[in-house]
């Protein structure tokens, strides 16, 4: 089975500063998906970001970057130019594409977003 | 959100009361789960369904029971809640096609008192 850890469960940066969130996985596979999900204090899952493992870029999305290394199974999320929007929780999730497309979350960071 | 909704969004329930949650889609997703969140555990995937009356269970399952008997809709119940049950339940859809991720609900608070 596979398993997603955030080793973070609390994070702050100032605002406009950038700040890195870690995520390592633990897979024996080779071709999966990995995600960031956001939740703000309104609840709602909001999908941040999605890497394809078999890509060898990085995926971007406008103040959102991943460092993804597949060989040592860590997927980090950096967030650049903080604003105080992105305060939530923050969820790195893992998806195999063998199986029923069940995604597998880690534990969570809180990030503060200090103004 | 659009394409997905969960109904209650609250409720507060007596230990040994069966509870039933709805999730209703529009988008016509052949996948479905139902995961649990609770602090220092994330999301914990329950039961998931991958078509009508196809369901299996998740890592967390003991306790509930589901129904898929709709494309759209995907039931989970409690047979007899406990205080352990208390959490914040989300449904979610994916369709296979393209894996883009989950589209969530917007999630039920229940509390078993």
């Amino acid at each position: 089975a596979q398993t997603v850890t955030q080793s973070q469960p609390e994070m702050s940066v100032q605002e406009a500063e950038t700040v890195t969130l870690s995520c390592t996985y633990d897979t024996s596979e080779s071709d999966y998906y990995l995600f960031w999900y956001k939740q703000p204090p309104s609840r709602q899952m909001i999908l941040v970001i999605r890497q394809e493992a078999y890509k060898q870029q990085n995926a971007t999305e406008n103040r959102f970057s991943v460092n993804f290394q597949k060989a040592a199974k860590s997927f980090s999320l950096k967030i650049s130019d903080s604003q105080l929007g992105d305060a939530a929780m923050y969820f790195c999730a893992f998806r195999s594409n063998f199986g029923n497309e069940k995604l597998t979350f880690g534990t969570g960071t809180r990030l503060t977003i200090i103004p | 959100d659009a394409g997905i909704t969960q109904s209650p969004r609250h409720k507060v329930t007596e230990t040994g009361t069966p509870v039933t949650l709805r999730c209703h889609q529009t988008e016509n997703h052949r996948y479905m789960y139902w995961y649990r969140q609770d602090p220092g555990h994330g999301l914990r995937l329950i039961h998931y369904s991958y078509g009508v009356k196809d369901t299996d269970k998740g890592e967390v399952s003991d306790g509930y029971s589901v129904s898929r008997s709709k494309t759209e809709d995907f039931l989970l119940t409690l047979e007899s809640a406990t205080s352990s049950q208390t959490s914040v339940y989300f449904c979610a859809i994916s369709e296979s096609k393209v894996f883009y991720g989950y589209t969530f609900g917007s999630g039920t608070r229940l509390t078993v008192v």
